[in-house]
């Protein structure tokens, strides 16, 4: 089985910006969640989707949506980008139903210039 | 919400060495998982270990949920065993939002 794939691997952007991140999940896979990852916050929760509903939202501001389609693959939209916006986005996927293993993607470097 | 907390923060071994990080968290779980993460961003899954143990080669995990810690042993670490190590938890229905712990540090010398 093929694992996560993020694309794009890396992206600059400038402050003021959007940008849209997409990740698609392990086949047969129908939840996927997103993490932002900083050095001075770590491993942050951003928001899981399954079905194409939004389960559960992190501490985010409304400047970070997120979206899933049909076929369970997700993007994450980042509005008036922010330099505090510079991270490593990881999507993870999982079968969805109960609790089980998350399998990540190599994650988005995204820097804000 | 819930809190982990991971030790030791950094550890430097030597390879062929053993070691034993820690996680603990402040509240009941329905999930733990320990996850390496590589030189080049990827996070890697160990163990999906929310109750008792499990061993994966020279890795192996203990959950002591009672207690709410849990452990993960490396033995005769190598060199590609470094990166940072993450215990991860979930709880409730919050499904696929995972706490992390702010990770340990693993640098094994040749």
């Amino acid at each position: 089985k093929a694992g996560v794939t993020q694309t794009p691997r890396y992206l600059i952007k400038t402050r003021g910006q959007q940008v849209t991140l997409s990740c698609s999940p392990i086949s047969g896979h129908r939840s996927v969640s997103w993490y932002q990852q900083t050095p001075g916050q770590g491993l942050q929760f951003l928001f899981e989707y399954f079905s194409e509903t939004q389960r559960n939202k992190g501490n985010f501001p409304g400047r970070f949506s997120g979206r899933q389609f049909s076929n369970s693959r997700s993007e994450m939209n980042v509005s008036t980008l922010e330099l505090g916006d510079s991270a490593l986005y990881l999507c993870a996927s999982s079968p969805g139903t109960g609790y089980g293993k998350l399998f990540f993607g190599s994650g988005t470097q995204l820097s804000v210039l | 919400g819930i809190q982990v907390e991971q030790s030791p923060p950094d550890l430097i071994l030597q390879e062929g060495a053993n070691s034993t990080l820690r996680c603990n968290f402040s509240d009941s779980v329905n999930n733990l998982q320990w996850f390496h993460q590589n030189p080049w961003g990827q996070l890697i899954n160990l163990f999906y270990i929310p109750s008792g143990t499990k061993q994966n080669g020279r890795l192996s995990a203990t959950t002591v949920a009672t207690e709410r810690y849990s452990l993960l042993y490396i033995s005769s670490s190598q060199t590609t065993d470094s990166g940072v190590y993450f215990c991860a938890v979930e709880r409730g229905t919050s499904y696929g939002k995972l706490t992390f712990g702010q990770g340990t540090i693993l640098t094994v010398h040749p």
